[in-house]
């Protein structure tokens, strides 16, 4: 059974706090990805990897970093930490083309 | 940028009646795929649509991707309590294997 495991399902950190989400698949998978979903807006993309150590911006990286030093690992660091990065956070994962995505179970971050 | 709309954004509906969700992108797709997430879960891939005027079933739900390659609906016939969910389309971005999501259409079915 494909895996997508995020380390944390939930998570209240403080303002200004440095904060990782871990996200490890199983499946070999080339591509990673990190959204954040929030209501009425769907799933925005905020970074993504094709392959060890790339990576590419998404549609909201402002704030966010991702490290790739492992093809089965994608971390989404938080540098500080803000109230208005309150959300669910979901890792996915594909093969190399265009495939179906397996996501993680998200994880819901708190910032207060 | 590339922006990918669904519509309604929310729908109720009895048990029993039909349900459309569309998806309409500002670009042409080469594909597109549709997501489910029940409530507290994750998105699951439900299928991909690559051909222009491709029509798929799986039991109660249909999948149309349009002639242009720029929409596409899903239609659930006698929806079912099971259905309950937000269902998501999801292109590709130009050039790149990253999937740009819609904004999801939240459907509640009343018992």
């Amino acid at each position: 059974d494909v895996k997508v495991t995020q380390s944390s399902r939930y998570l209240v950190k403080r303002t200004g706090e440095k904060v990782f989400l871990e996200c490890v698949q199983d499946m070999d998978h080339e591509n990673m990805f990190w959204y954040r979903q929030d209501p009425g807006l769907g799933l925005r993309l905020i970074y993504f990897s094709y392959d060890v150590k790339m990576k590419e911006k998404g549609d909201i990286p402002e704030g966010y970093s991702v490290s790739r030093e492992k093809k089965e690992r994608f971390s989404l660091i938080l540098e500080s930490a803000s109230t208005n990065q309150t959300s669910m956070y979901l890792c996915a994962s594909t093969r190399m083309g265009n495939t179906e995505a397996f996501f993680g179970q998200g994880t819901r971050l708190t910032v207060v | 940028g590339q922006q990918v709309m669904q519509i309604p954004q929310y729908q109720h509906v009895q048990e029993g009646e039909d349900f459309t969700t569309y998806c309409n992108s500002s670009t042409t797709l080469s594909n597109i795929q549709w997501y489910k997430q029940r409530p507290g879960g994750h998105p699951v891939f439900l299928i991909q649509l690559v051909k222009s005027g491709e029509v798929k079933k799986q039991k109660r739900l249909t999948f149309q991707f349009g002639e242009a390659k720029k929409n596409s609906s899903l239609h659930i016939t006698a929806t079912q309590t099971t259905d309950v969910g937000t269902y998501f389309c999801a292109g590709p971005a130009s050039g790149t294997y990253k999937y740009i999501f819609g904004t999801g259409t939240r459907l509640k079915v009343l018992a």
